[in-house]
């Protein structure tokens, strides 16, 4: 597609439900991001891959937390037993990586998680 | 470590009137430095972006240099449209391009 797509576009679901949030990258981008955005603040880092290689999972806030990229290209993230904390918007991102390294991120819309 | 500091909002202009948000950064490096845009119930897009000192990045009527003598980069307007309502983001890249850190977001609202 055009743009970078991620579903679905709103998740409600229950303390201790699991939940896996997709995203599908633009086609081509080497580099694949998600970021958690909570209300009225600026994305924070979770975890980045190059290609299927998760390079970093630094932000990733508990282990609960997994995300994966199996054939490099559509990337899951995962959440295990959600708790109430884990309301947010969960973004992806993507970028092509060009050899000055200064490529932008191309953002999707984003998941809103809403744990009830 | 690498972070960013914009100036809180909201901002409430008046159509026509001249914009500034204030955009500071730390970092170890040469980072480059873009902002994005947010309009409402959309995700992020990229709005300018700088790649090193003195570079001016524009779009759509915005400008931002970046400084690096004031680690600044001031995301300028001279006459904002009601559809210009949006937040809008500062963030800078690392020089490996693996990591990005983005301010809290400046909510800007336009009145006819």
């Amino acid at each position: 597609g055009a743009g970078v797509s991620q579903s679905p576009r709103y998740k409600v679901a229950k303390r201790g439900q699991d939940v896996a949030l997709r995203c599908d990258p633009i086609s081509g981008h080497v580099s694949l991001f998600w970021y958690q955005q909570a209300l009225g603040q600026g994305p924070e880092f979770l975890t980045y891959f190059q290609n299927e290689a998760q390079l970093d999972k630094s932000g990733l806030p508990s282990d609960r937390f997994f995300a994966e990229r199996p054939e490099g290209s559509v990337s899951t993230l995962k959440i295990q037993r959600t708790q109430q904390e884990d309301s947010a918007v969960y973004l992806c991102a993507s970028s092509s990586r060009d050899l000055s390294y200064n490529s932008p991120l191309h953002f999707g819309n984003g998941t809103r998680l809403t744990v009830t | 470590g690498n972070s960013v500091t914009q100036m809180e909002g909201p901002v409430t202009l008046s159509e026509e009137a001249f914009l500034t948000i204030n955009c500071t950064y730390t970092a170890t490096g040469y980072p480059s430095l873009f902002w994005y845009v947010q309009y409402p119930g959309e995700g992020l897009q990229l709005l300018l972006k700088a790649t090193k000192a003195d570079d001016k990045g524009s779009n759509k009527g915005f400008e931002a240099t970046y400084r690096k003598e004031t680690t600044s980069f001031h995301l300028e307007k001279g006459s904002v449209q009601v559809s210009d309502s949006a937040v809008y983001f500062c963030a800078l890249s690392d020089n490996t391009g693996n990591q990005f850190y983005f301010g809290t977001g400046t909510s800007l609202t336009v009145i006819p």
